[in-house]
This record gives structure tokens, sequence and C-alpha cells, in this order.
């Protein structure tokens, strides 16, 4: 067990429609990073947060969207969604990035796992 | 994009063996982790190896890291049944994003 937690554990939607997927990091865990798992695109960073500031952009589309909460949780919503969003979406999270550049260890929840019907 | 291709793509091996997957990065890091994952759970880091180490131990994993070819490899020793994962290598670059490779799939027969 990472101490991260994810809900819900498996979400099944239909097209068009917005689900929000939801993180709590570890205990004292400032950064906060989403990801999406497909079989044909693999393992692809989305956004990580930190301490409530978007800290990093990676492969998220204009449909997506992510926030970072006073207590340190964290939503990625998806909208408008479609076939192809049909993958698992982890959260990570870090203590916090090391000065000279470096970040900490990241730790994986268990994912959501969504369909998109 | 990925920017770390591991290497070989699947891997079946019989208990007690060891076992080698390589990865293969474009540009620069700051450092180079192998992280693993049971079918469709959350992936578990294993080991980081910054770009100034060359090797680094942790139990029975061995990794490796050749700055100069851009390339790293992780050891399993002994392997067990509950090594069976798939074994992701990912490089944290400059701008800290983490990417990942495809994937080496592991299968230990007992």
């Amino acid at each position: 067990d990472s101490g991260v937690t994810q809900t819900p554990k498996h979400l099944i939607t239909a097209t068009g429609q917005r689900v929000t997927l939801r993180c709590s990091p570890r205990s004292g865990d400032l950064s906060v990073y989403w990801y999406q798992q497909s079989l044909d695109q693999g393992l692809q960073f989305l956004i990580q947060y930190y301490n409530g500031e978007e800290r990093a952009k990676g492969n998220i589309l204009e449909r997506f969207s992510a926030q970072q909460f006073p207590d340190l949780h964290s939503e990625l919503n998806l909208s408008s969604l479609e076939l192809g969003d049909s993958a698992l979406y982890f959260c990570a999270s870090s203590s916090h990035p090391l000065s000279g550049g470096t970040t900490d260890t990241q730790y994986f929840g268990p994912g959501t796992r969504l369909t998109v019907l | 994009s990925q920017q770390g291709e591991e290497d070989p793509q699947a891997l079946s091996i019989q208990e007690g063996e060891n076992a080698t997957m390589n990865c293969s990065y474009k540009t620069s890091i700051n450092n180079l982790q192998w992280y693993r994952q049971n079918s469709g759970r959350g992936l578990v880091h294993l080991i980081l190896i910054r770009s100034n180490e060359r090797e680094k131990h942790s139990g029975r994993l061995r990794v490796t890291l050749d700055t100069s070819k851009k390339s790293s490899s992780l050891l399993i020793t002994a392997s067990r049944a509950a090594d069976t994962a798939s074994y992701f290598c990912a490089t944290e670059s400059n701008d800290y994003k983490l990417s990942f490779g495809a994937g080496t799939t592991v299968t230990v027969r007992a």
C-alpha cells in the first residue's frame, strides 16, 4: 500500500459525459501527478501540481483539467468523453522537489479504470 | 511521447534464473527510475539512479546507467514467481517530467 488513494476504482460512462477522478496523496506529500495508461499510448504524464499550483504539464488534452485543493487532494476532470479516453488513470504523489532540481520518489495510487461506452 | 524504450518487450524465465532488461532514452536526464506494475495495478517504485551514478543495488535488483550510451539495465537476480510483472523505466528530464517506456513483461515460471 503506497498511501495514495484514488476513487472511484472503476467508472463506466458514455461518450460526451463528464467525470471527476479523485486522489488523496500520501500524508505530507505536496506534489500530485496524474498519468494516463492505455494500451496504445502506454503511460503518459498528464499534469503535476505542487502545493496547490500547477507545476508541469504533459500530454493533457484541453478537455481535461485538474486542480489541487488546500488540503492537497487533487481532482482530474475529464469532459466530452470519447471512446479513446478509456484508460487507467493513475495519481502519484511525492514529498517535494529536492534542491538541485531533481524530484523525490513518486508513489502511485491503485488507479481508476475508466471505460467510455 | 515516450522517451524510454525497454528491451525486450517480453521475457520468460525459470524461477531462480536472472532477468535482465534494458532501457534506452534520447535526451539528457536528471535521473532514471525503474518501476514494477502487477497486472492492472498501480506502479511500485523500485530504484532511482541519478545521472552522476553508474550502478546501484537494492536487494536482488541491480541497476546500471551509462549516460554516454543513454542506456540503463535492470537485473533481477534469483527470480521468484512473485517477480512476474511489467517493468518500466522512467526518465526524469530537466523539466522534472517523468517519461515512461512501454515496459518489459516478465514471466517467471515455477
